[in-house]
């Protein structure tokens, strides 16, 4: 089944703690990214990447980073995590290219950083 | 980036057709209408989309209008299991999708 995983899927954590979110997709895609969404914000791309060892910003990154080593994984790392990263985080994959690709989203991580 | 608007939440029978308008008069000649939706916190699911033809898959069918400036999401057979947000996301030059706001589709037993 073509899906993208995400791990933890709750985490409670203190300031300071440092703590990585996993993702992996099994659908052999190019392109996966990060989103983070928070009431009457929406949903916002923190990070994406192309292909392995290609990442880029997104709209917030600040306070994030990201690795993409192997095709399937993209990590999302929180070095120093603070109460306003308290938000759901969804992560998501698809084939690169122009106009004709559909993302798969994976089932959420909901953050809270006290 | 093409500016959407879609009305903040609309109400269906369940077993009636749900009609989801979205205005994207700014939409560039090259960029394609995407839907998604989201059900109560989970990953967003995509739905469809379309360039210039009417699209129908076996989710949904979408009618853009000849100028582009407006499309339609048709969900022809409502259920509550369709209760969700819906965005409408024009793109398709770069793989980053725009979340608007979307519209809450409660559909009613």
């Amino acid at each position: 089944e073509a899906q993208v995983t995400q791990n933890p899927r709750y985490l409670i954590t203190v300031t300071g703690k440092k703590l990585t979110v996993t993702c992996s997709q099994n659908m052999n895609h190019e392109y996966m990214s990060w989103y983070r969404q928070d009431p009457g914000l929406g949903l916002r791309q923190i990070y994406y990447s192309m292909n392995v060892e290609v990442t880029d910003k997104g709209d917030v990154p600040e306070g994030y980073k990201v690795s993409r080593k192997e095709k399937r994984n993209f990590p999302l790392i929180l070095e120093s995590p603070s109460p306003n990263q308290t938000s759901l985080y969804f992560c998501a994959s698809s084939t690169l290219g122009t106009g004709t690709y559909e993302q798969y989203f994976g089932p959420g991580t909901r953050l809270t950083v006290t | 980036d093409a500016k959407t608007t879609q009305p903040p939440s609309m109400d269906c029978a369940e077993g009636r057709a749900a009609n989801l308008p979205c205005n994207h008069s700014t939409i560039s000649g090259n960029e394609y209408v995407y839907w998604y939706r989201q059900i109560h916190s989970q990953g967003p699911q995509y739905i469809i989309h379309g360039l210039k033809n009417n699209e129908t898959n076996e989710m949904a069918s979408l009618i853009i209008t000849e100028d582009r400036k407006s499309s339609t999401l048709i969900l022809p057979h409502a259920t509550l299991r369709d209760t969700a947000v819906y965005y409408c996301i024009p793109g398709g030059a770069t793989n980053k999708l725009i979340f608007g706001t979307g519209t809450l589709l409660a559909v009613q037993p």
